[in-house]
């Protein structure tokens, strides 16, 4: 089962920030937390991963709290590209990722 | 470079019949993994290729599904016979090492009448 829970879907305006929430309180000590989407009829997509700094990238910024009980991932400025589902996954390594159900992110005009 | 290619992109076909479906990871990428969405439930792991040997298949649901990745390159995963609830997508990703995050293909969507 997954060890993440997550908002089961969320709205956003095109050009605002998009600030998915996850929860994953039992996190230990060596597992990082992996952010993948996955837009309609394609694979799941690597975004981002932190360990306990926040991290960003290209794509997103990603701030884990001090307790590490959860994390933000932050689209700055939302596309209608990024419709899709955003998937937290906690994890020592990326050898067996598990997937939950996600959050449906829906970027409007 | 070229990303992580499956074939095929869609299969059709009746209960009690073999299907294979083939993955090309990324080149030079000795970690490849099989994925699974069954209708209506989330994204699960079935088994990890190092190279050619299987480093892991806890995820492989039943002895009907053989995965194989001779030579340490493309993979493929054989479903026979195939049942109903063999019906989804699979899914391929690799990665260079294990420490980086896997590239997912698009996947090989299977339906199974």
């Amino acid at each position: 089962d997954a060890k993440t829970t997550q908002p089961t879907s969320m709205d956003c305006a095109e050009g605002r920030a998009a600030n998915l929430p996850c929860n994953h309180s039992t996190i230990s000590g060596n597992e990082y937390v992996y952010w993948y989407r996955q837009i309609h009829s394609q694979g799941p997509q690597y975004i981002i991963h932190g360990l306990k700094n926040n991290e960003t990238n290209e794509m997103a910024s990603l701030i884990i709290t001090e307790d590490r009980k959860s994390s933000t991932l932050i689209l700055p400025h939302a596309t209608l590209r990024d419709t899709a589902v955003y998937y937290c996954i906690v994890s020592p390594n990326t050898d067996k990722l598990i997937f939950g159900t996600g959050t449906r992110l829906q970027v409007f005009p | 470079e070229a990303g992580v290619t499956q074939f095929p992109s869609h299969s059709v076909i009746e209960k009690g019949q073999t299907v294979t479906l083939r993955c090309d990871p990324i080149s030079g990428h000795d970690n490849l993994y099989w994925y699974r969405r069954v209708m209506g439930k989330e994204i699960k792991f079935l088994l990890h290729f190092v190279k050619e040997s299987k480093q892991d298949e806890s995820g492989m649901p039943n002895n009907r599904f053989l995965a194989e990745r001779t030579g340490g390159t493309y993979s493929t995963l054989k479903v026979q016979p195939a049942e109903l609830e063999d019906s989804g997508v699979y899914f391929c990703a690799s990665s260079q090492d294990r420490g980086r995050a896997p590239t997912f293909g698009a996947g090989s969507r299977l339906t199974v009448l």
